[in-house]
């Protein structure tokens, strides 16, 4: 299973955009990218998942270059709310049935006034 | 809200007892998925059914085990319970179609203390 590796911490403020990038050296040809976002004593909440290039929903926005050894999360204008653990995680949805996730230790982000 | 529901939601055993969580599928849902979370951890992978079979495991010892059951489900039974066990218990789903699987949606989890 490819490795990810992403930043401990991140710190921001209200109305900032917020860029998490991890990276994932050993990505396999049939692994797809994706980011959970995970409150105290709740179960992570699925955000984005993509292949390559850009992907963008509701919420955030994941590029991907085209190497793909590495992804970057982007949250738009965040808010207090938005404070959470961020996990990024890399498997194969076919194989792994979307199920069988293997989450690193996240990044925790915190957004202040 | 996920769809997804757990119960209970806290519970305290002491050590060498058996303990059963269960777990409510998100409805259509046939693929059901168990983690463990200690303090300041990301969620580890113990194992996963798919059709009441286990199809997968992670590095977990046998006196966890499972059950997942014809209304898809699920229940975590972990034997022998030591300290190391007390974690917060997370049961996911998600549906597996044609070959591939979607998005996992997750539970609030349970938290187990050991004493």
């Amino acid at each position: 299973l490819a490795k990810t590796t992403q930043p401990i911490s991140m710190d921001s403020y209200e109305g900032q955009e917020v860029n998490i990038t991890c990276s994932h050296n050993n990505i396999a040809t049939n692994d797809y990218i994706t980011w959970y976002q995970q409150f105290p004593s709740q179960g992570p909440r699925f955000i984005i998942q993509g292949y390559k290039t850009k992907v963008t929903n509701e919420v955030a926005s994941l590029f991907i270059p085209a190497d793909r050894k590495s992804s970057t999360l982007s949250l738009p204008r965040v808010s207090l709310s938005d404070t959470a653990v961020y996990y990024c995680l890399v498997g194969d949805p076919v194989t792994g049935g979307g199920n069988k996730l293997t989450f690193g230790t996240g990044t925790q982000l915190k957004v202040e006034l | 809200e996920t769809g997804v529901t757990q119960s209970p939601t806290h519970l305290i055993k002491t050590r060498g007892q058996q303990v059963t969580l269960r777990c409510s599928s998100q409805s259509g849902h046939n693929t059901v998925s168990w983690y463990q979370q200690a303090l300041g951890q990301g969620p580890q992978f113990i194992f996963q059914y798919y059709r009441e079979e286990e199809n997968g495991r992670g590095n977990f010892p046998p006196r966890f085990s499972g059950l997942q059951f014809p209304n898809y489900s699920s229940e975590l039974n972990v034997n022998a319970l030591e300290l190391d066990d007390s974690a917060l218990y997370l049961c996911a789903s998600s549906l597996w179609r044609s070959g591939r699987g979607t998005e996992a949606f997750f539970g609030q989890g349970t938290r187990l203390t050991v004493v």
